[in-house]
């Protein structure tokens, strides 16, 4: 298994410019989650869903937005870059936890991006 | 919000000691903790959970401790090696928040030869 993968690893974007950044899982993750993380800083999450369909709003959604057409793939799309937007992203997935079991969510290695 | 916090922000050990890297959170209604691991360049990784109806789990080289009583979270690493430099973080999940995770800012451990 590849676990999750996160393209493209590293992006320069200027201010007003939009892409998507791809994430993928090959686990049957029911979870997914997106996370950006400034430097020196834990990680805050942005979106997140529970199933092809199902998204919603983490602790910082604004100037973000994501799809879940299937279990497989979580994009997060960013509109209108800003260079508050400078961070690197995290695409984590985690399977459906039990009524008495939890599972910790598996993280991809990041896109880098920066937005000058 | 509710923050999750750690009490050092860097930790310096010597190769083969043991270390200990503490982590609090205020959020009683969290019922679910987890240690990370994160080098340079990678995603976190997972290194041990623990359930709030514990107090201590143990792992491969590690130990989890839970005091619930002053909201306190720790990971022991047992004979440190250089492979355990990195920054560690503890994250919280509320019970009955679809397994959204809060993080705190992280610990870098530094293992000396």
């Amino acid at each position: 298994n590849a676990g999750v993968t996160q393209t493209p690893k590293f992006r320069i974007l200027k201010i007003g410019q939009s892409m998507t950044l791809q994430c993928t899982q090959d686990m049957n993750h029911n979870y997914m989650y997106w996370y950006r993380q400034d430097p020196g800083m834990g990680l805050k999450l942005i979106y997140y869903s529970v199933g092809a369909g199902i998204t919603d709003k983490g602790e910082v959604p604004n100037g973000y937005n994501v799809s879940r057409s299937t279990t497989e793939d979580f994009p997060l799309r960013l509109e209108l870059a800003a260079p508050s937007q400078t961070s690197v992203y995290f695409c984590a997935s985690s399977p459906r936890p039990g009524r008495t079991s939890n599972q910790p969510q598996h993280f991809g290695d990041g896109t880098r991006l920066s937005i000058l | 919000g509710e923050n999750v916090g750690l009490h050092l922000p860097t930790l310096s050990v010597q190769e083969g000691d043991n270390s200990i890297i503490n982590c609090a959170y205020s959020n009683s209604a969290s019922d679910y903790f987890i240690w990370y691991k994160q080098e340079s360049g990678k995603g976190p990784q997972f290194i041990i959970d623990i359930r709030s109806n514990m107090d201590k789990r143990q792992g491969q080289r590690v130990t989890v401790l839970l005091n619930k009583t002053v909201k306190h979270l720790s990971l022991q690493i047992a004979a440190t090696q250089p492979g355990d430099s990195a920054v560690y973080f503890c994250a919280e999940n509320m019970r009955g928040s679809a397994r959204q995770l809060t993080f705190g800012s992280g610990t870098q451990l530094t293992v000396l030869p």
